[in-house]
Parts: C-alpha cells; sequence; structure tokens
C-alpha cells in the first residue's frame, strides 16, 4: 500500500503570507496526487488534481507542484478564508491514501 | 447544488451490524464511482471501498481492514448508496463520509462531492 507523509503537521501564518505545505509518497505515484482543504463543520473541497491541476472554481493563489515523490501545495497572498486543515491524496492505487493533514492557523 | 446526506450511524455493540445509506441531491449517481471514507477520533481519514457504476461493471474494492465485513451497494433508481457493515470492532468507530469521484480526461479523478458524515460509535 502507497502510505503519504506530510509535513508540518501544522504552521502559523498571517494573512498575506505564502505557506508551502508538502506531501510525500512512499512509491512512486506519477502525479496521482490530490489536495483538498478541509474546515470544521464543512465537507473537504478539492483544490488540486494531478498534482499541479487547478480544481474550477479554485483562486490561483493555490497551486501545486511534483518532484519525484514529493508533492508541494502552496498558497500565496494567504487570505483569512484559507486558515484551514489541507491534505493530500493518492489516486494511483486502488486503495486510496490520504495523509494526516496540516492546519494552517493564525 | 449537488449534495450527499449520509443517515444510519449510531451506537452499536461490538461484533454488531449497521447500515449505513448516503442519498445523493442536484445530481444523478447513474454514472459515478461512489466511495466510502471513515476518520476516526482525532485520526486522519481512511479510505474504506469504492463502488464503480453500473455500466462499468459495478466493481467494488474494500480496504484491508473491512475487507469481508463491508459491503458497498449503489440503488441507482434511488440514487443511493449504501454501506453495511457487520461484525463491527472498536477500531470501526468513526465519522463516515460519503464520497463522489469526479474525472478528468478519463485519467485523473478527485474526490470532489462530499456529505456531512454520519457516526458510527462501536462500544459495549
Amino acid at each position: 500500500d502507497v502510505q503519504m507523509t506530510q509535513s508540518p503537521s501544522s504552521v502559523s501564518a498571517s494573512v498575506g503570507d505564502t505557506v508551502t505545505i508538502t506531501c510525500r509518497s512512499s512509491l512512486p505515484i506519477n502525479d496521482f496526487l490530490n489536495w483538498y482543504q478541509h474546515k470544521p463543520g464543512k465537507p473537504p473541497k478539492v483544490l488540486i488534481y494531478g498534482a499541479s491541476k487547478l480544481h474550477s472554481g479554485v483562486p490561483s493563489r493555490f497551486s501545486g507542484t511534483k518532484s519525484g515523490t514529493k508533492f508541494t501545495l502552496t498558497i500565496t497572498r494567504l487570505q483569512r478564508e484559507d486558515f484551514a486543515t489541507y491534505f493530500c491524496q493518492q489516486a494511483f492505487s486502488i486503495s486510496r491514501s490520504f495523509g494526516p493533514g496540516t492546519k494552517v492557523e493564525i | 447544488e449537488r449534495q450527499l446526506v449520509e443517515s444510519g450511524g449510531g451506537l452499536v455493540r461490538p461484533g454488531g451490524s449497521l447500515r449505513l445509506s448516503c442519498e445523493a441531491s442536484g445530481f444523478r449517481i447513474t454514472n459515478d464511482w461512489m466511495n466510502w471514507v471513515r476518520q476516526s477520533p482525532g485520526k486522519g481519514l481512511e479510505w474504506v471501498g469504492r463502488i464503480k457504476s453500473e455500466n462499468e461493471g459495478g466493481t467494488v474494492d474494500y480496504a484491508a481492514p473491512v475487507k469481508g465485513r463491508f459491503i458497498i451497494s449503489r440503488d441507482d433508481s434511488k440514487n443511493m448508496v449504501y454501506l453495511q457493515m457487520t461484525s463491527l470492532q472498536a477500531d470501526d468507530t468513526a465519522v463516515y463520509f460519503c464520497v463522489r469521484d469526479e474525472w478528468y480526461d478519463d485519467q485523473y479523478y478527485s474526490m470532489d462531492v462530499w456529505g456531512h458524515g454520519t457516526t458510527v460509535t462501536v462500544s459495549s
């Protein structure tokens, strides 16, 4: 099974900052990696699919990159509504797996 | 608006059974792959299983911890997905989410519509 790790587990930031979150897969997964945003009491929301492709309606301040088995989500010009938990999900194997999440807080 | 609403959660004793339901509204699930995902208290998300659309065979795949104990089914005429859980254990205590896959270019997918979840507690 593909295991996903994420770092950091939490990050403190301010409005206007740039935040970078890293996700690593235990095996090569090509670019089959999705990023989600999750706020308390709400369902998760897709941000990026295919490692770098922006889901419809997602602001361009969100971006994703891939380097080998390392995947990065970058949020530039952090807005107040971006404070949430972010997690990755590998879409390579039948048995899907998620990263543990990164909480972006003030 | 596309929505998924789960129901059927509750308190069940170890070894017991429970059936969760997921009703879709705002869209038809006929051509969709549907999933169940769970989140245990204080833990991350764990994929439970997925059922393909009927026109793709309705194939079901499960995560190892639930294989042989859980069954996912669908009734497209009712726009519903189900999760039958048997031989429940304390480790199955979690919030269970129903989730739809969205496909892009027949190559990539994301889990794009999530319900709010229903809570299952396994305890004596």
